[in-house]
């Protein structure tokens, strides 16, 4: 079945460091999902990619939905504190339009000032 | 607030037990989903309703658990007889049902079963 693998598991980085993570599937996807989640809270969506090159911008964020499409990458430039959390990456799930997601297993960021 | 809503945000229950969550969507989202996320791993899926119809469930979904969304506004989803492999975060998400489409979570209900 469909798989998303997310590296690094997880990253320990000082303050104003910037970030890469990605993500990687085992078939293609026609759309990227970046969420956030915090201690105790649900995921909070980033940014979608919609397009195979596709780079998008929000904040010190930025994502880009990999040409061959199978792969997602987010940066994060000039980490701060409040950056700490787990990122996911997901993608739908089955062909059909369902909205159904399939989530990576998450990179877990910790910041230190 | 404009949100997903869940309720309650953590359930303490004994093995054995009953329990029912509550998830409020946003207003005008027609599909709202329930997923289940253990620590470590992202969330899984459970199930989803387009308006008040449930039209796919995860084979995660044992006969224990039962989802509904009446007047395809709210849902709620049951557990019977509770299990300590329940024990989780379950999430709730909604989105307005369009290609290519973004879902909006709640902030979860996190369960222990004791």
């Amino acid at each position: 079945g469909q798989q998303l693998n997310q590296s690094p598991q997880s990253m320990f980085i000082q303050e104003g460091e910037d970030v890469s993570m990605n993500c990687t599937s085992s078939s293609i996807f026609n759309t990227w999902l970046w969420y956030k989640q915090e201690p105790g809270e649900g995921p909070v969506l980033l940014i979608a990619l919609y397009k195979a090159g596709e780079l998008t911008s929000n904040g010190r964020l930025t994502a880009q939905f990999g040409i061959t499409r199978k792969d997602s990458f987010l940066n994060i430039s000039a980490s701060i504190p409040s950056d700490v959390g787990i990122y996911f990456c997901a993608g739908p799930a089955g062909s059909s339009n369902t909205g159904k997601l399939i989530f990576g297993q998450g990179t877990t960021l910790q910041v230190k000032p | 607030d404009t949100g997903v809503s869940q309720n309650p945000r953590h359930k303490i229950t004994k093995r054995g037990q009953n329990v029912t969550f509550r998830c409020d969507p946003i207003s005008e989202h027609n599909r709202l989903y329930w997923y289940r996320q253990t620590l470590g791993q992202g969330p899984e899926f459970l199930t989803y309703f387009q308006n008040e119809a449930q039209l796919e469930k995860s084979r995660l979904l044992s006969d224990r658990f039962s989802a509904e969304r009446p007047k395809g506004s709210f849902s709620t989803l049951e557990i019977q007889r509770t299990e300590q492999g329940d024990s989780a975060m379950y999430l709730c998400a909604s989105s307005l049902g369009q290609i290519n489409e973004k879902l909006f979570f709640g902030s979860g209900t996190q369960l222990s079963v004791l």
